[in-house]
């Protein structure tokens, strides 16, 4: 089956500073989503990417859609110590009545103030 | 976005007995799913929620061990049968809403932490 390879497992950073994750998959999605999950929680979206190139903002937070549908990138500038958590990418086949999502092994955020 | 609702939002529970988990929604979606997250882990699809009829279960996943319904859709159950430790995680529902942002993704419920002893 499809398997998503997110990176890093895990960041330490100091409040401030900017922080970029990936996942990378080893077939085509046409969706590329980003989730944040804080303790105890369930996981809230971030962004939604629909096409290959888009980039897309959403406060401090960019992500973009890799040209061959394979990868995606997270960036977040300027962090805070409320961005603390876990963060999973998904990919999503669309299509008909499909909307499984595949996703990655999440990357663990700690933000030192 | 949909505003979803899960009851209850933690237990702990006795080896062989069962728990029924209830996922609501305050809005029509069009899909409903059920998940597991085991500790440090990411999300695994356990079965996708029909209305009206039986639930279609991923590879793993058998409807004896998690029955699931769905009356309506605004409403779902999992039922986590004859447990073991195993099933200690946290069971997530999710919904495609027919209305908002991105309606053709999935929103999470704040999901159901469950510890077997």
């Amino acid at each position: 089956g499809q398997q998503l390879n997110q990176s890093p497992q895990s960041m330490f950073i100091q409040e401030g500073e900017d922080v970029s994750m990936n996942c990378t998959s080893s077939s085509i999605f046409n969706t590329w989503l980003w989730y944040k999950q804080d303790p105890g929680e369930g996981p809230v979206l971030l962004i939604a990417l629909y096409k290959a190139g888009e980039l897309t903002s959403n406060g401090r937070l960019t992500a973009q859609f890799g040209i061959t549908r394979k990868d995606s990138f997270l960036n977040i500038s300027a962090s805070i110590p409320s961005d603390v958590g876990i963060y999973f990418c998904a990919g999503q086949l669309r299509g008909g009545s499909n909307y499984k999502l595949t996703f990655g092994k999440g990357t663990l955020l700690t933000v030192n103030p | 976005s949909a505003v979803i609702s899960q009851k209850p939002s933690r237990d702990i529970c006795q080896r062989g007995t069962s728990l029924t988990i209830q996922c609501q929604v305050d809005s029509q979606v069009t899909m409903m799913f059920w998940y597991r997250q085991q500790p440090g882990q990411s999300l695994t699809l356990i079965a996708t929620a029909n209305q009206g009829s039986e639930a279609t279960y991923e590879s793993g996943f058998v409807i004896d061990k998690f029955p699931i319904s769905r009356p309506n859709l605004t409403f779902s159950t999992l039922t986590v049968s004859n447990m073991s430790p195993e099933d200690s995680s946290i069971y997530l529902c999710s919904v495609v809403p027919l209305a908002g942002a991105y309606t053709d993704t999935q929103y999470f419920g704040p999901g159901t932490r469950l510890t077997v002893l």
